[in-house]
């Protein structure tokens, strides 16, 4: 069974600051990976994706997540973090070959301080 | 193109009690999901529907929850009779599919705003 781990409950940088969210998944395939944001009352907003292809993938906002096979990961990164980036950040695995079914972790909260 | 309606927004109810939330999808969107969001945890899917059917409900606890999608567009999640653990977000979500992902994004999953759901 797939399944996603976001070791980092909660993390606070300064604006500015770089970011790095972590995430590793296990699957028995090559996954679909995604990143998520959730800003507070609001749904789930797509950040990036990564099918295939070139292992560094660039997203909106942004952010910007590197696809390692070898550690089973796929950290999300931002240079420079905003304070409008305050959020939930959620990673998600899909089997390979479909987005029917997405495995979630449990969600890493960021707080940007001024 | 607007996007995935779900409403009430929030809705608190008494242990026991019935509710019953409602999705309309992206027009054209052929894939629908629900999901439940406790705090503090990743949404978890509960059922999809392709169309009108239903192509996977095996973590929806059909004891109490129900979906149902019959004209293929919208959709409505009932619970009957709500449990304490029950309090939760739920998210529903549209895709165009069915069908393989591709770099163009067809197949994205699109979310709504969600329902808060808290039982007292």
């Amino acid at each position: 069974a797939q399944s996603v781990t976001q070791p980092d409950i909660h993390i606070t940088v300064s604006e500015g600051a770089s970011l790095e969210l972590r995430c590793n998944y296990s699957y028995g395939a090559t996954p679909y990976l995604f990143w998520y944001v959730q800003s507070p009352g609001q749904g789930l907003q797509l950040l990036l994706k990564y099918f295939s292809g070139d292992t560094l993938v660039q997203g909106i906002k942004g952010f910007e997540a590197e696809f390692k096979r070898s550690q089973s990961s796929f950290n999300l990164r931002k240079p420079s973090v905003h304070w409008s980036d305050a959020a939930e950040y959620f990673c998600a695995v899909g089997p390979s070959g479909s987005a029917r079914q997405l495995t979630f972790g449990s969600g890493t909260q960021l707080t940007v301080l001024p | 193109e607007a996007g995935v309606a779900q409403s009430p927004r929030y809705k608190i109810i008494e242990k026991r009690q019935s509710v019953a939330f409602w999705c309309n999808p992206i027009s054209g969107h052929a894939t629908l999901y629900w999901y439940q969001q406790i705090l503090g945890q990743g949404p978890k899917l509960l059922i999809q529907f392709q169309n009108n059917g239903v192509v996977d409900d095996s973590q929806l606890p059909k004891d109490r929850f129900s979906a149902e999608r019959l004209k293929g567009v919208d959709s409505t999640l009932k619970i009957q009779p709500a449990k304490l653990e029950d309090s939760a977000v739920y998210l529903c979500a549209s895709r165009r599919g069915p069908g393989t992902l591709s770099l163009g994004g067809r197949n994205e999953q699109f979310f709504g705003p969600g329902t808060r759901l808290t039982v007292l």
